[in-house]
Formats: structure tokens, sequence, C-alpha cells
């Protein structure tokens, strides 16, 4: 079993649609969360950085954390064309040697316009 | 201001070739790592460094090797390439070892290894 899953997908939607994306984690270390945006043949790009449980926001996406369900969210509004990517979730422990990010496999999701 | 940069973008090495990959972080980032990305997966973390020395190891084998070198840029060795190292290389810097939720990553070396 993987420490990290995430639905492959692929996942398309109209434009203007509300889109969320998850994650479960094995890990109960992982403290740190993160979402990266990849676009094809790009590296990833991060969109959101939270520690610990609870939600964050910033513009169009919201990220939520649930450690005692080990389940993260991001949720996309209004979403454009431009959105169109892989998104991947990735977490880390919050201190020792296991500071490197463990990523899921990505949801590739594709709005269509 | 530029971005992690790295080279080459792209290419191709035959069995039991080596391949040397290179990186320069973004201006003012001391720590590199370097993740394996297979079509279809996400990255998988193989070294980091902090100034020049290695902190972190992920799960591949003696063939990768990696460096860092005073100027903070660094090198990816691979020795004896199989198929199964056909991958994207990703480069990430960071201003440091603890906030490494915050990498910055390069666009990637593809490599194909026939």
């Amino acid at each position: 079993q993987k420490e990290v899953e995430q639905d492959p997908g692929p996942l398309s939607v109209p434009e203007g649609a509300i889109v969320s994306l998850n994650c479960t984690y094995s890990n109960s270390a992982f403290q740190y969360f993160m979402w990266y945006r990849q676009y094809s043949r790009k590296g990833p790009e991060l969109l959101m950085y939270t520690y610990s449980s609870g939600n964050k926001e910033d513009g169009r996406f919201t990220a939520q954390v649930d450690k005692s369900s080990k389940y993260i969210s991001l949720f996309i509004r209004d979403s454009q064309p431009s959105d169109s990517a892989t998104y991947l979730c990735a977490m880390r422990a919050s201190s020792g040697s296991a500071r490197q990010l463990t990523f899921g496999s990505g949801t590739q999701l594709t709005v269509l316009p | 201001d530029a971005g992690v940069t790295q080279s080459p973008t792209h290419l191709i090495k035959t069995r039991g070739q080596h391949v040397t990959l290179r990186c320069s972080p973004i201006s003012g980032h001391k720590s590199v790592s370097w993740y394996q990305q297979v079509l279809g997966q996400g990255p998988q973390f193989i070294f980091q460094y902090y100034e020049k020395e290695e902190r972190g190891r992920g799960n591949f084998p003696d063939r990768f090797s990696a460096r860092q070198f005073p100027n903070y840029s660094s090198e990816l060795n691979v020795n004896a390439l199989l198929l199964g190292d056909s991958a994207l290389y990703l480069c990430a810097s960071s201003f440091g070892t603890e906030n490494t939720g915050e990498l910055f990553f390069g666009e990637g070396s593809r490599l194909t290894v026939l």
C-alpha cells in the first residue's frame, strides 16, 4: 500500500464548475500538506501549503486537511480552462530524517470551455 | 528572477551508459533536492543536499549519486543505466532544509534509456 493515495482520474468538468480533488494517507507523522499543479512537460508549481489540520483559502483555491481521517482536499471554484493540468498532493513529516516530500500519483483535470 | 534551471532538457542514452544531470537553484537558495517522476506517477524523492552535505536519501540504488558545489548548484549522476531509469528528473530548491514544503521545481531533464 502506498503512503499517499490519489485518484488518478482523469477528471473532466465544464468551465465554471467546482472541482474537488482528494488524497488519503497512512503515515500519521505527516504534518505539512501541499498541492502542486503540473502542466504537461513542465515542473510542478506550488499552489497551496498548509500545516496540520484546518482550511486555507487563496483566491479560487481552498485546501482542507483532516488529520483525524488522514484526508486532504483541494477545491477549485469557478474552474477555468487554464486550470487544466495534473494536480499533485504532497506531504512531509515535521522533523527527523524524513524531510522529503511524499507525493500522490496525481489527478489529471480537464476543464472544458 | 531566474527560477531553477536544469540541463539538459532532453537526452537519450542506452542501457549501461552513464548520465550527469545539472541543476542551478534559485539565487539565495541553499538546499537542492532531486526527484524522479516516472510517466503517470508523482515525483519520488532521490536526494536532498544543503550546504554541500547530503541531508536525505530516498530508496534508490547506489547507481544514483549526487553532489552540491560551493555555488549551491548540483549534479545528479546515474551509472549503469537501466530501461527503468527512463523518467523526468526534477530538481527543486528551497532556502533552507526545514521549509522543504516550499519547494520550487525546475522543468526537469527528460531521460530516455533505450
